[in-house]
């Protein structure tokens, strides 16, 4: 079975523009969340959906917004990108977003580079 | 409010020797804990998981973890250290138990370094 799988890999985007990242969980999972890992750091939590409704959001600007398809994969989008913008962010999946015994399952990320 | 304190960013150890990687938590209700490990340029793959049951448990790669409720720990070990356990290690609590959103909490990671 596939993994969680995540597009694209890398990128490098100038300040001000916007990017979109996208997310496919592994099947059967319904519910899908992304993270932000900054170099040095721990990922955060930036937002979680389940059946294409957000169901929790961390501390993130509203530059930040998501959303989750029919066929349970998301879309990450970031607006007006700022330098520490710069980061891995990566996906997770899970069953549903109440299973939290289950951990997640992460995507290998996607590297953006804000120049 | 959950969160996890890693102690110790680095640490390193010769191949063979043990493998001691700290983790304590604080949360507001009994927590789900886990360790994953980060290689170069790669997401995050779980190595092992407290939930319920019993406190001793065992991952993947020979690697394991005791969950000390006294001591609000969750330590990680691995007897003998091999060169491939070299890679970053995150400790993270569940911060949701019970409700609808199991978002996960991350300590900053330690990089693990094991000399020939």
């Amino acid at each position: 079975d596939a993994g969680v799988t995540q597009s694209p890999t890398h990128l490098i985007k100038t300040r001000g523009q916007h990017v979109t990242l996208r997310c496919s969980p592994i099947s059967g999972h319904k519910s899908v969340s992304w993270y932000q890992q900054v170099l040095g750091q721990g990922p955060q939590f930036i937002f979680q959906y389940y059946e294409k409704e957000e169901r929790g959001r961390g501390n993130f600007p509203d530059r930040f917004s998501a959303r989750q398809f029919p066929n349970y994969s998301s879309e990450l989008n970031v607006n007006a990108l700022l330098l520490g913008d710069s980061a891995l962010y990566l996906c997770a999946s899970r069953t549903t977003p109440g299973q939290g015994q289950e951990g997640a399952f992460f995507g290998q990320g996607t590297r953006l580079t804000v120049v | 409010a959950q969160s996890v304190t890693q102690l110790g960013s680095h640490v390193s150890v010769s191949e063979g020797a043990l493998v001691l990687l700290r983790c304590n938590y604080s949360s507001s209700v009994p927590p789900y804990l886990f360790w994953y490990v980060q290689y170069p340029n790669q997401g995050l793959q779980l190595l092992l998981k407290y939930t319920t049951g019993a406190t001793l448990v065992k991952g993947i790669n020979g690697f394991e973890a005791e969950f000390k409720k006294s001591e609000t720990s969750f330590h990680l070990t691995k007897p003998s250290a091999h060169m491939s356990d070299a890679a970053e290690y995150f400790c993270a609590v569940s911060g949701d138990r019970g409700s609808t959103l199991g978002r996960l909490y991350f300590g900053r990671g330690t990089q693990l370094t094991v000399w020939p």
